[in-house]
């Protein structure tokens, strides 16, 4: 039953060493969204994909890069992670813009 | 400055009482999301707002979404330590066509036993 599916649930990675979260859905929506979200703050949107087309919000940092090959998956990549880059991902997918956004269930990532 | 605003920050009472809690903007909002989030989990939907004075209700709670589609407020009757967590409000500004889905900072509530 499982919507938006996120693997791992938690991620353990080095400063500067590469990491990479994966979202899939069953959905069949247009849009897959990657947000940030630190410890009692809301979520921070980074980016999100309208099918093939990537939208990058403005305050984006560059280490922040996102994959979307089909529908149905969607990655997010950080370069070089950081020791401020340790903070729960949430991936979340809406079937247009402007429609209600549905969530996975999120991946922890702590850098070390 | 946060395009929704959310109130009270954090919220705890006994198991039983009633509260009410808000989501108030300076924008009009094509519609509302309401969310609940658990430590460590992602947000789950709670419901969808539409329409300018909408009122929906699920279980025990009541969700109304204001006439001129700016504010939102969640109402629990009988509140249960089921209940807690981080409640989200979320939604698209109706002039900022397709690219922003704003988030309130949360009302964090604790319902104790």
């Amino acid at each position: 039953d499982a919507m938006v599916i996120q693997n791992p649930r938690y991620q353990v990675t080095q400063f500067g060493k590469p990491v990479t979260l994966s979202c899939s859905q069953t959905l069949n929506h247009n849009v897959m969204y990657w947000y940030q979200q630190k410890s009692s703050q809301a979520p921070k949107l980074l980016f999100h994909y309208y099918d093939k087309d990537f939208n990058n919000e403005a305050d984006t940092p560059d280490n922040f890069q996102s994959r979307r090959p089909n529908t149905s998956f969607c990655f997010l990549d950080i370069r070089s992670p950081g020791l401020g880059d340790a903070a729960m991902y949430l991936c979340a997918t809406s079937r247009d813009l402007r429609e209600t956004q549905y969530f996975g269930p999120g991946t922890r990532l702590l850098v070390l | 400055t946060q395009l929704l605003e959310q109130s009270p920050q954090f919220l705890s009472i006994q198991e039983g009482e009633n509260l009410t809690v808000y989501c108030n903007s300076s924008s009009v909002f094509s519609s509302l999301q309401w969310y609940r989030q658990e430590p460590g989990e992602g947000p789950v939907l709670l419901v969808t707002v539409v329409t300018g004075g909408e009122v929906k209700k699920l279980k025990r709670l009541t969700f109304q979404f204001g006439d001129a589609r700016k504010d939102s407020s969640l109402h629990i009757t009988a509140a249960q330590p089921g209940d807690t967590g981080l409640y989200l409000c979320a939604g698209r500004p109706r002039d900022n066509y397709g690219q922003n889905f704003v988030f309130g900072p949360g009302t964090r509530l604790s319902v104790l036993p």
